[in-house]
């Protein structure tokens, strides 16, 4: 149980192109979900959360018209990176967890390339 | 503020030894705390979770944690490493109260040597 899959797994787009990454909890209705950016041989840096049929909370230093969030249902979460420029390339994770469980179930990461 | 540190970049440990990778934290109240898993080029895997409760935790995949309040630690081990058990460990704590968000620790790569 607790599966999260994230399509695409990879994806390399031009500079100036917008890239959706979708995030889906298969198996159990993920009231929150977070995404994060990992860059090589470095922690997780989480850049907002979202909870269903609200808006996204970002952290501090993230750019929320850069990195639109939407959760429109217990089990999809997108993430689109808009204009995308070379130092976005990164892998993106998301992950998400349900009402009164701590722990966060992980997606397998999206590695973004843009040239 | 709640901070969580792994003072180990790698620790190498040979196959059928135990294994401990060291995490210890800073929080206010109490802490909930995690372990998880990344293989290369993949998402991370949870490996066990302490709230409450026993001080020893079991998780997946045999590994274990033991929370020890004094000394602010929550080491991950296993009696026995595999070859397989080589990859990238993440402690994490909860950042507060009332929110699911993490604190991740910086990670520690474990190789596990044949």
């Amino acid at each position: 149980g607790a599966v999260v899959s994230q399509h695409p797994s990879r994806v390399i787009c031009k500079s100036g192109t917008s890239v959706k990454i979708e995030c889906r909890s298969l198996d159990f209705q993920a009231t929150t979900m977070f995404w994060y950016r990992q860059f090589p041989k470095q922690s997780l840096m989480l850049m907002a959360t979202s909870n269903e049929g609200s808006k996204a909370t970002y952290e501090q230093g993230v750019e929320k018209d850069k990195f639109l969030i939407n959760h429109a249902s217990l089990t999809l979460s997108t993430l689109t990176v808009t204009s995308a420029h070379p130092e976005d390339s990164s892998f993106y994770i998301c992950s998400a967890s349900s009402g009164g469980r701590y722990e966060q179930y992980f997606g397998p990461g999206t590695r973004l390339t843009v040239t | 503020a709640q901070s969580v540190a792994q003072p180990e970049d790698q620790v190498n440990v040979a196959e059928g030894n135990p294994l401990t990778v060291k995490c210890t934290y800073s929080v206010s109240g109490n802490p909930y705390l995690f372990w998880y898993v990344q293989y290369p080029n993949r998402g991370l895997q949870f490996l066990l979770k302490y709230i409450t409760g026993d001080n020893l935790v079991k998780g997946s995949y045999g590994f274990e944690a033991e929370f020890n309040k004094s000394q602010t630690s929550f080491h991950l081990k296993k009696p026995s490493a595999l070859v397989s058990d080589s990859a990238l460990y993440f402690c994490a704590v909860r950042r507060g109260r009332g929110t699911y968000k993490y604190i991740f620790g910086t990670g520690t790569r474990l190789k596990v040597l044949a």
